[in-house]
């Protein structure tokens, strides 16, 4: 089975900070990831999907990158709207979801 | 607007039984693939079953393999879970979500129902 590390669990940040997230596969995924956003009571929202493909209607401060086994997700200029639970998905085999990182307001 | 509406959850004793069903509105179902993926109560996700457009592939994981089953009824734009055998780490919110392929293979999710609350305690 594939493992997803998402680091860090939980991070605190300012309005117009950038936020950088980021996923480790214990095995090589290419570019088979995609990143969610989770709200408190809320289904999850496809953000990016293939690591840097950003999903219609999301906003480009949101973006990816990464293949094989090191992934990341920015987000520039953090807007009240960006505080949630984001979570990482690979979708090479099976599917597995990281652990999540809490986005808080510092 | 496309829409996965859920229902069937609720509480049940352990060695339960519980079907959920997920209802698409503004597409057709039948076009494609469609998973369960559950959360327990402050926890993160975890992908339970999938089932092709045509029911030809089913995919499950392995903590419900053999408890848990898939189905679909395309006419009706429904997919279904049933859930036999329910235990306490069962109870989790149940959320359906469409899969951009229709096949076999691996692809990611682009629309999620509202999530049903599914509770095993006696």
């Amino acid at each position: 089975d594939i493992q997803m590390t998402q680091s860090p669990s939980t991070l605190s940040a300012s309005i117009g900070d950038r936020v950088i997230i980021t996923c480790r596969a214990s095995q090589s995924i290419s570019g088979w990831l995609a990143w969610y956003q989770q709200k408190p009571g809320k289904a999850p929202k496809l953000l990016i999907s293939q690591a840097s493909s950003l999903e219609s209607g999301v906003t480009s401060r949101f973006s990816g990158s990464g293949s094989g086994t090191e992934f990341a997700l920015t987000i520039n200029s953090l807007q009240p709207d960006d505080f949630a639970t984001y979570y990482c998905q690979q979708y090479s085999s099976y599917y597995t979801f990281g652990g999540g990182t809490k986005v808080e307001i510092k | 607007e496309d829409q996965l509406v859920q229902s069937g959850g609720g509480l049940v004793e352990p060695g339960g039984s519980l079907r959920l069903s997920c209802v698409a509105s503004g597409f057709i179902m039948g076009s494609y693939g469609v998973n369960w993926v559950r959360q327990a109560p402050g926890k993160g996700l975890e992908w339970v079953s999938y089932i092709s457009g045509s029911s030809s592939y089913m995919y499950y994981a392995d903590s419900v393999r053999g408890r848990f089953t898939i189905s679909r009824d395309n006419p009706k734009n429904s997919v279904y879970l049933q859930m036999n055998s329910l235990r306490v780490g069962d109870t989790a919110v149940y959320y359906c979500a469409r899969s951009t392929g229709y096949s076999s293979g691996y692809y990611h999710f682009d629309n999620w129902g509202q999530g049903t609350l599914v509770t095993v305690s006696s």
